[in-house]
């Protein structure tokens, strides 16, 4: 079956200017996950979605990030005025079953802030 | 806070030689560990998950262990081949109902024919 994917799968901006990356989770998991991967700084936890429940935000790193979930499957990451230190692949992951079960991940979503 | 460390960062090793890439973790309190491969530019692709109640799993030339008292695991890879050159990362989940998962960096393997 299809698995987790994201768009755009590449994205340059100018530092300042609002980005928003998408989600598309497996059909039917619950819950769902936004990663960041920034070079030398491993792969960094942002917000986790399960279900009708509030959302986890802990990870975010300034209030100039935001994400949503419609309808409990596509999930959108903000990135308000954009800065350089933005720059990282974003991942985002599902789940059938939030606690024991594997994380799917998508293919990711490069931004490029100049 | 849990730290989840893997050293080396890099390997290169000759094809066919069996290899073991360590990860340890500072909180033993953890729901599962598991470990994914990541080739470049691509997303993460899960490899194995051990429960916290496990010692091991296995999936064709891979097996994992779980030391959860020592915070340690291990990735077992069997007769290396070019093929599995990529970055193995290890991934804690904490207890509760807080499903984030805390990475290593990862280890680079480079498989040399």
């Amino acid at each position: 079956g299809a698995g987790v994917s994201q768009s755009p799968s590449n994205k340059v901006t100018e530092k300042g200017k609002d980005v928003e990356l998408r989600c598309d989770p497996i059909s039917g998991h619950t819950a769902l996950y936004w990663y960041r991967q920034s070079l030398g700084q491993g792969l960094e936890f942002l917000i986790y979605f399960q279900g009708n429940s509030a959302p986890d935000k802990s990870g975010l790193p300034s209030d100039r990030f935001s994400a949503e979930r419609t309808g409990g499957s596509v999930s959108t990451l903000t990135i308000q005025r954009t800065q350089q230190e933005d720059s990282a692949v974003y991942l985002c992951a599902s789940s059938l079953v939030p606690l024991r079960d594997t994380q799917y991940f998508g293919p990711g979503t490069r931004l490029t802030v100049l | 806070k849990q730290e989840v460390t893997q050293i080396p960062a890099a390997l290169s090793v000759p094809e066919g030689e069996n290899l073991v890439l360590n990860c340890s973790f500072t909180d033993s309190a953890i729901y599962n560990l598991q470990w994914f491969r990541q080739d470049p530019g691509k997303g993460l692709t899960s490899l194995l998950l051990i429960q916290s109640s496990q010692r091991e799993q296995t999936s064709g030339r891979l097996n994992a262990s779980l030391d959860k008292s020592s915070g340690r695991s291990t990735l077992y890879i069997a007769a290396s081949q070019p093929g599995d050159s990529a970055t193995y990362l290890c991934a804690v989940k904490g207890t509760g109902a807080n499903s984030k998962l805390t990475f290593g960096k990862g280890i680079t393997l480079s498989v040399r024919p």
